[in-house]
């Protein structure tokens, strides 16, 4: 399996834009996590998914901030309209189950917000 | 919320052994693990450990658990310059259902 997959790598948008981050688990994985990371708060949790059902999503910072899970192999994080203070390493994880937190993580997309 | 807390920084040098600590408040934790990131990259897991344990090897890693403290250790045995990198701890348990809470992860140095 090639792993969890983020796609875009990097992402550098203008303030007010829509910025959609992508997110493909592990097949089989039915928990998915998107975190925030940097360097003045470290990893948040943001929100996560089990079989593809939002279950806690009180680390999403604002409404801007939105995640979808359509089905088990493809889920999306959405900012709209972005800021400045968005720029940060966003990070998809997911686990086989919802009982085993052995988390994998997916390479990261490095958003930046000018 | 719970908490878990780690230094820094360390530094060490090659071919020394490396002990990053981490504490944590969760008294229902049940798995605690280690996370190794490297520069651009996500977080790879090195290690985890069943609260039920107080140690586990793998290779040069040894993980340390003190329950009745609720520390957690991982020693590194002759640390490489490879090593370096940031290091987090992080803790689940049922009463969070299952989500992890991470440490603010220790940026390890490895010096020739």
């Amino acid at each position: 399996d090639a792993g969890v997959i983020q796609s875009p790598r990097h992402e550098v948008t203008e303030m007010g834009q829509e910025v959609t981050l992508r997110c493909k688990p592990i097949s089989g994985h039915n928990s998915l996590f998107w975190y925030r990371q940097t360097m003045m708060r470290g990893l948040e949790l943001l929100i996560y998914f089990n079989n593809n059902v939002p279950i806690d999503d009180s680390g999403m910072p604002e409404d801007r901030f939105s995640a979808k899970m359509p089905n088990a192999s493809f889920s999306t994080l959405k900012i709209q309209p972005s800021e400045p203070r968005d720029s940060a390493v966003y990070f998809c994880a997911s686990t086989p189950s919802a009982l085993n937190t052995e988390a994998f993580f997916g390479q990261g997309t490095r958003l930046t917000v000018v | 919320g719970e908490d878990v807390e780690q230094s820094l920084f360390l530094s060490v040098r090659e071919g020394d052994s490396s002990v990053i600590n981490c504490t944590y408040t969760d008294s229902s934790s049940t798995y605690l693990y280690w996370y190794k990131q490297e520069p651009g990259a996500g977080l790879q897991l090195l290690t985890y450990i069943f609260s039920n344990m107080d140690m586990k090897q793998d290779q040069r890693l040894t993980v340390l658990l003190n329950k009745k403290d609720k520390h957690l250790s991982l020693r590194i045995a002759d640390t490489q310059t490879g090593d370096s990198a940031i290091y987090f701890c992080a803790e689940t348990s049922t009463d969070a259902g299952n989500m992890l809470t991470f440490g603010g992860g220790t940026r390890l140095m490895v010096k020739p």
